[in-house]
């Protein structure tokens, strides 16, 4: 059985960095085709992708926010950590993270509970 | 903006079919998956790939694909599925993947 969960941060001050913990079970993340992806969703407003890491270790990130973002693994901890830096109030969101199997699937079949993150002084 | 663009709004009466429609160029080229989202939870995945259905998604939901355009079918919709609906497609041009601006669908 796959789950996932974030921890992280609820209340972050504006230009601060937050980093954000995915802890997971049931999946290796050495896998070929398996990844690990984090998306946010504003309150009341739709879903985006920030950043998407492979077992082999390639990663993604949505171009506008690429250089704020670093998405890192600890395979034998069975944790994806994602940082993002500068934070903005526009940054208040909650944070899912979710399993990716891109070979057959491409799609985020497992998803977090989510954490919301409240930017705010 | 959304870089896929889906209906902001539909409605459906209950037991009829409803079609939810998501557009872009990465459609021509990829399958787009489809999540259902209640207030206050995670997405749920409901369909992906050419149409295909997660386990314990029941058959109502179907999915298909033509040109630069993706619909998910609810063919009885029930009360239980009144919630948001996302599509995701991947992307050729650096984004990790593309996302619909989701489609709020109500059950009359």
């Amino acid at each position: 059985q796959i789950t996932l969960k974030e921890s992280g941060p609820t209340l972050v001050k504006p230009t601060q960095t937050l980093t954000l913990t995915c802890t997971f079970s049931g999946f290796s993340l050495s896998t070929s085709g398996v990844a690990v992806g984090w998306i946010r969703q504003p309150p009341g407003k739709a879903l985006e992708c920030l950043a998407l890491i492979y077992g082999n270790d390639a990663k993604v990130y949505r171009s506008s926010l690429k250089s704020r973002l670093s998405i890192t693994k600890d395979t034998s901890k069975n944790l994806v950590a994602l940082t993002m830096t500068i934070l903005d109030p526009g940054d208040t969101a909650t944070y899912y993270c979710a399993h990716v199997e891109m070979t057959t699937k491409a799609a985020f079949d497992y998803w977090g509970q989510g954490t919301l993150v409240t930017v705010s002084s | 903006s959304s870089e896929l663009t889906q209906d902001p709004a539909v409605s459906v009466a209950l037991g009829q079919t409803v079609r939810i429609t998501c557009q872009g160029d990465s459609l021509r080229s990829y399958y787009a998956s489809w999540y259902q989202q209640k207030p206050g939870q995670a997405p749920i995945l409901v369909i992906y790939g050419q149409n295909t259905r997660p386990s314990g998604i029941p058959d109502r939901f179907s999915g298909s694909s033509s040109g630069n355009t993706a619909s998910l079918t609810i063919t009885g919709a029930q009360a239980e599925d009144e919630a948001d609906y996302y599509c995701i497609s991947r992307d050729n041009s650096g984004n990790p993947v593309l996302f619909g601006g989701g489609t709020k669908l109500t059950v009359l």
